[in-house]
C-alpha cells in the first residue's frame, strides 16, 4: 500500500529537548515536505526536498531543520524546542514538483 | 488578507443534500488545484486535482475552477454521513518550488 508513515504519531516534551519527527515514503517520490498546521492559518510548508541531499526552505523554517540521506527518508529535527512549535506536522511526498501532495497522517507535537 | 480564503463552516447538511465548498484567492498566478478531505486525526486526502478552468467530475464529487473569478468550487452530490469531513482547498504555482498554498478548511457535517 503506497503511504507516508510518520513516527510518533503523539509527543509530548519540554523546552529545549531536542527531538526527531521521522517521516517514510514507499512511492519512490522525489519531492518530500514537511507542513504545520494551526488553526485558523491552515497548512503551511516548513521545509521541501526535491532529492537526497537537496532541501529548501518554505514559509515558516525557524526553529526547524531537515535533511535527506535517502530517497524515502525525511525526518524533521528540532534542535530546541519552544512552545511556540507545539502543532499538528505532516509530512507529504509527490512524484512532481508541481502537483498533487500525498500525506501522512500526522503527529501531534505539544512543547511544554 | 490570506492568499487563499475559505468559509471554515461548519455546515451541516441532510443526507442526500448537494454541498458546494468555495475558495477565493488573490494570487492569480496559481495555476494547479486540488481538493482534500481530512478525517478527525488523519491527514489530508487527495480529492480532486485541476490544473486549468472548468469542471471536472469523479463520481459524486465535481471540482469547479473558474480563474478569471479566482474562485473554485467542490460539489458533493447525494452527500453521506461518511462525507463528514474538514474540507481544503489547496493551490500552487508553475515554477514555485514544491509548496501548496491552503485553505484554513471547511468543516462539513452530514446529519442523517
Amino acid at each position: 500500500e503506497a503511504q507516508v508513515t510518520q513516527n510518533p504519531r503523539y509527543l509530548i516534551t519540554v523546552t529545549g529537548k531536542k527531538l526527531t519527527v521521522t517521516c517514510s515514503q514507499n512511492m519512490n517520490h522525489e519531492y518530500m515536505s514537511w507542513y504545520r498546521q494551526d488553526p485558523g492559518l491552515g497548512l503551511r510548508q516548513i521545509y521541501y526536498s526535491m532529492n537526497v541531499e537537496v532541501t529548501d526552505k518554505g514559509d515558516v523554517p525557524e526553529g526547524y531543520k531537515v535533511s535527506r540521506k535517502e530517497k524515502r527518508n525525511f525526518p524533521l529535527i528540532l534542535e530546541s524546542p519552544s512552545p511556540n512549535q507545539t502543532s499538528l506536522y505532516f509530512c507529504a511526498s509527490s512524484l512532481r514538483r508541481e502537483g498533487p501532495q500525498h500525506f501522512g497522517d500526522g503527529t501531534r507535537l505539544s512543547i511544554l | 488578507q490570506k492568499e487563499v480564503e475559505q468559509d471554515p463552516g461548519p455546515l451541516s447538511v441532510p443526507e442526500g443534500a448537494i454541498v458546494s465548498l468555495n475558495c477565493t484567492y488573490s494570487n492569480s498566478a496559481f495555476q494547479y488545484f486540488m481538493w482534500y478531505r481530512q478525517y478527525s486525526r488523519k491527514g489530508p486526502e487527495l480529492l480532486m486535482y485541476t490544473y486549468s478552468s472548468g469542471n471536472k467530475e469523479d463520481g459524486r464529487f465535481t471540482a469547479q475552477v473558474d480563474k478569471s473569478s479566482k474562485y473554485i468550487s467542490l460539489f458533493i452530490r447525494d452527500s453521506q454521513p461518511s462525507d463528514s469531513a474538514t474540507y481544503l482547498c489547496a493551490m500552487g504555482l508553475t515554477g514555485g518550488g514544491n509548496k501548496l498554498t491552503f485553505g484554513t478548511g471547511t468543516q462539513l457535517k452530514v446529519e442523517l
